[in-house]
């Protein structure tokens, strides 16, 4: 059983569209993330949820909206994408908030 | 803000040596957490450090973390084709933040 699954898997979409990637995690974990992974393989943290509540939220423009229905799925939405948000976009999870990551296997998206 | 500075970006090795990457923390760390995301696929969680000085072994691997909690490091010993990848530190913070460092990219040549 995958323990963080994102869906899609690879996404390529044309300058404008809106977009959104699912994540689902059955570890029974309480916090949920959402990570950007450029070319250069920086991650940098998105969102940050703890049973549904929103506890990080980095400067990420407006145009990208989490939502979280239930502790055990996170979901990224999109509008207006830009060539710019293409990158590998990462879900992850942890029993706590000090504690070590589950990474889902990542969705590619490419805007062109 | 906080920063997590990892060096080198890049090492190339031959099979059987040693390798080490390095990471620094512009501020206090409330724990060191290791990551391994090998080409084409996710970071996987290695380790977790959390106290001053500590030191923990995985086989070949030996990770530590600084006195001051403000740095760590990743070593290999006799370095194999299957440890190729990106090796990335994250520092946590006490309100629960984990901050990325770029990354070290390992290539091991047989």
């Amino acid at each position: 059983d995958t323990a963080v699954s994102q869906t899609p898997k690879y996404l390529v979409t044309q300058m404008g569209n809106d977009k959104s990637i699912k994540c689902e995690q059955n570890l029974g974990h309480d916090t949920m993330y959402w990570y950007k992974q450029d070319s250069k393989k920086f991650l940098k943290i998105m969102f940050s949820y703890n049973n549904k509540e929103l506890i990080i939220n980095e400067t990420v423009p407006n145009r990208f909206s989490p939502k979280s229905p239930d502790k055990a799925h996170l979901n990224l939405h999109i509008n207006s994408l830009e060539l710019g948000d293409s990158a590998v976009y990462f879900c992850a999870s942890s029993h706590g908030q000090g504690d070590g990551y589950t990474f889902g296997s990542g969705t590619r998206l490419t805007v062109v | 803000g906080q920063q997590v500075m990892q060096i080198p970006q890049y090492q190339h090795v031959q099979e059987g040596e040693d390798f080490t990457t390095y990471c620094n923390s512009s501020t206090t760390l409330s724990n060191i957490q290791w990551y391994k995301q090998r080409p084409g696929g996710h970071p996987v969680f290695l380790i977790q450090l959390v106290k001053s000085g500590e030191v923990k072994k995985q086989k070949r691997l030996t990770f530590q973390f600084g006195e001051a909690k403000k740095n760590s490091s990743l070593h290999i010993t006799a370095t194999q084709t299957t440890d190729v990848g990106t090796y990335f530190c994250a520092g946590g913070t006490s309100y629960g933040k984990l901050t990325f460092g770029q990354g070290t990219i390992l290539t091991v040549h047989p």
